[in-house]
């Protein structure tokens, strides 16, 4: 069975400061992984993928995220954070191959940037 | 083109009262999904389906019914509410190509009071 992790279900930082919010997974094979954030009473906008390819990945407002496979991470970071970063981001897996299309979320985790 | 839609927004229902959400796209995705979103619990696939005709089971399916009887509308049934089933609930829907990476755009949301 696939999961994910967010081992984070807090990150606070300062306005300015780089912020990196912490993703684990586990699936069959090879993974396809995903970034959605979600700004309070909204539904989630999707922020950034890995699919393949370079481990590293940009996505909107800023945002990357890097696929360490050894490591079974993809942690999201942004090097320098906005007060308007703050929300709830959610890491989310599913298998590159097969049949399943079903995406599994981890628990959340509540970014909030201080100014 | 106006994405994924949901009604009603909010819903308040009592005790042993059944309602439908509604869910539409107008993408032409194969792909749908109900997720339903409690504080602590991350996102958690209620019903999914593949294409008009076809549905199936998430992780918690109890207490809702689906049905698929056009690409473009995927409703959720509850047939008798219990307080246990006060949530957000989320639509979603995808692409279902080979070779995609299924991302899944979501709508804003449905929160439901039962009581």
């Amino acid at each position: 069975a696939q999961s994910v992790a967010q081992p984070e279900d807090q990150v606070n930082v300062a306005e300015g400061n780089p912020l990196t919010v912490k993703c684990t997974y586990s699936v069959s094979g090879n993974p396809y992984l995903f970034w959605y954030v979600q700004y309070p009473n909204r539904g989630l906008q999707f922020l950034l993928k890995y699919i393949t390819g370079d481990n590293l990945v940009k996505g909107s407002y800023g945002f990357e995220a890097e696929f360490n496979k050894s490591q079974t991470s993809f942690h999201l970071k942004k090097p320098s954070a906005l007060v308007s970063d703050s929300a709830l981001y959610f890491c989310a897996v599913r298998p590159s191959g097969g049949s399943n299309y079903k995406l599994t979320f981890g628990k959340g985790t509540l970014l909030t940037v201080n100014p | 083109n106006a994405g994924v839609t949901q009604t009603p927004k909010f819903q308040v229902l009592k005790t042993g009262q059944s309602m439908t959400l509604q869910c539409a796209q107008d993408m032409n995705h194969e792909y749908m999904s109900w997720y339903r979103q409690d504080p602590g619990m991350g996102l958690r696939l209620i019903h999914y389906s593949v294409g008009a005709g076809i549905t199936d089971q998430g992780e918690v399916p109890n207490g809702y019914n689906v049905s698929r009887s056009t690409t473009e509308d995927f409703p959720l049934r509850l047939l008798s509410a219990a307080p246990s089933q006060t949530s957000v609930y989320f639509c979603a829907s995808s692409y279902r190509t080979s070779g995609s990476s299924y991302e899944q755009y979501f709508g804003p949301g449905t929160r439901l009071t039962v009581t």
